[in-house]
C-alpha cells in the first residue's frame, strides 16, 4: 500500500550471484528505507535514503549497497549473495511531516540464497 | 542505541476476548515515538497505532489501545473484542524525534497472536 511496489516479490538465487531488488514509490516521498526481516530479529534497517543520490548505512549494511538515481526508485544490491542474506526484504517510505511522519511498507520480497 | 524488547514470542486469545501484548524499550531520550505494527500471513506490514512520548494520554484506535508507561519504559497493546482477523505477528517499534534526518525505526522481535474460536 501507500503506492509502494517491490520487485521481484520472490527470488531464488545461488551463492555468489549478484542480486538487485527494486523499490518503487508513486508519491514523491523524500525518505526511503530498506529493512530485512528474520525470525528472532524483527526488522532491521539495512540502508536508507534522504534524497536522490543521498544514502546512508543502517544497522546491518555489510554486504549490501544501494542507489537512488530517481526520487521514485530505491535499489538494493547484493554484490555477491550469501546464504546469510536469505531473508524477507521490505522497503518503506515516510509519509507525513515533521514528528507526525509515519513509515509505510511495501509488500516485501522473499529472497532465498542457495 | 535504543532497544525494543517483546518478551512474549506467542500469545493466544479466544474470539471476543481481550488480550494484551507487552513491549518494553530502553532509551536515554525524553522525546520519541512508539508504534505497533501488525503483520498478517500476507506479510504486509500494517501500522496499527502510534504514541507520542510527550503525550500522557494513551492512544486508541477502535478496538486497539495502548498502555504507555513512560517512567517504566513500557508500551503494551490491548486488543479488545478479538476477531479472527487479528491473528498476526505484532511488532513494537521505536523512533527517535525527527531532527531533520531520517526517521529510523527500531523494532522488537515480534509476538505471534493466535485467535481461537
Amino acid at each position: 500500500d501507500a503506492g509502494i511496489t517491490q520487485s521481484p516479490r520472490h527470488k531464488v538465487t545461488e551463492t555468489g550471484t549478484p542480486v538487485t531488488l527494486r523499490c518503487h514509490q508513486t508519491e514523491n516521498h523524500r525518505y526511503m528505507y530498506w529493512y530485512r526481516q528474520d525470525p528472532g530479529h524483527g526488522l532491521r534497517l539495512i540502508h536508507y535514503s534522504y534524497g536522490v543520490k543521498d544514502t546512508d548505512k543502517g544497522e546491518v549494511s555489510d554486504g549490501y549497497s544501494v542507489s537512488r538515481s530517481k526520487t521514485e526508485d530505491f535499489l538494493l544490491t547484493l554484490e555477491s549473495a550469501t546464504s546469510s542474506q536469505t531473508s524477507v526484504y521490505f522497503c518503506a517510505i515516510n509519509r507525513g511531516a515533521g514528528g507526525r511522519n509515519e513509515q509505510f511498507f511495501g509488500p516485501g520480497t522473499r529472497l532465498t540464497v542457495l | 542505541a535504543q532497544t525494543v524488547t517483546q518478551s512474549q514470542p506467542e500469545m493466544s486469545v479466544q474470539e471476543a476476548e481481550t488480550v494484551t501484548l507487552s513491549c518494553t524499550y530502553d532509551t536515554s531520550e525524553s522525546d520519541y515515538y512508539l508504534f505497533w505494527y501488525k503483520q498478517p500471513p500476507s506479510r504486509q506490514m500494517i501500522l496499527v497505532i502510534r504514541q507520542e512520548a510527550y503525550k500522557q494520554q494513551n492512544a486508541t484506535e477502535n478496538r486497539f489501545s495502548v498502555n504507555f508507561q513512560k517512567a517504566a519504559k513500557s508500551f503494551s497493546l490491548k486488543i479488545s473484542d478479538s476477531q479472527l482477523g487479528d491473528a498476526a505477528m505484532y511488532f513494537c517499534a521505536y523512533r527517535s524525534p525527527n531532527t531533520g534526518t531520517a526517521s529510523k525505526l527500531t523494532f522488537g522481535t515480534g509476538t505471534r497472536l493466535q485467535v481461537t474460536l
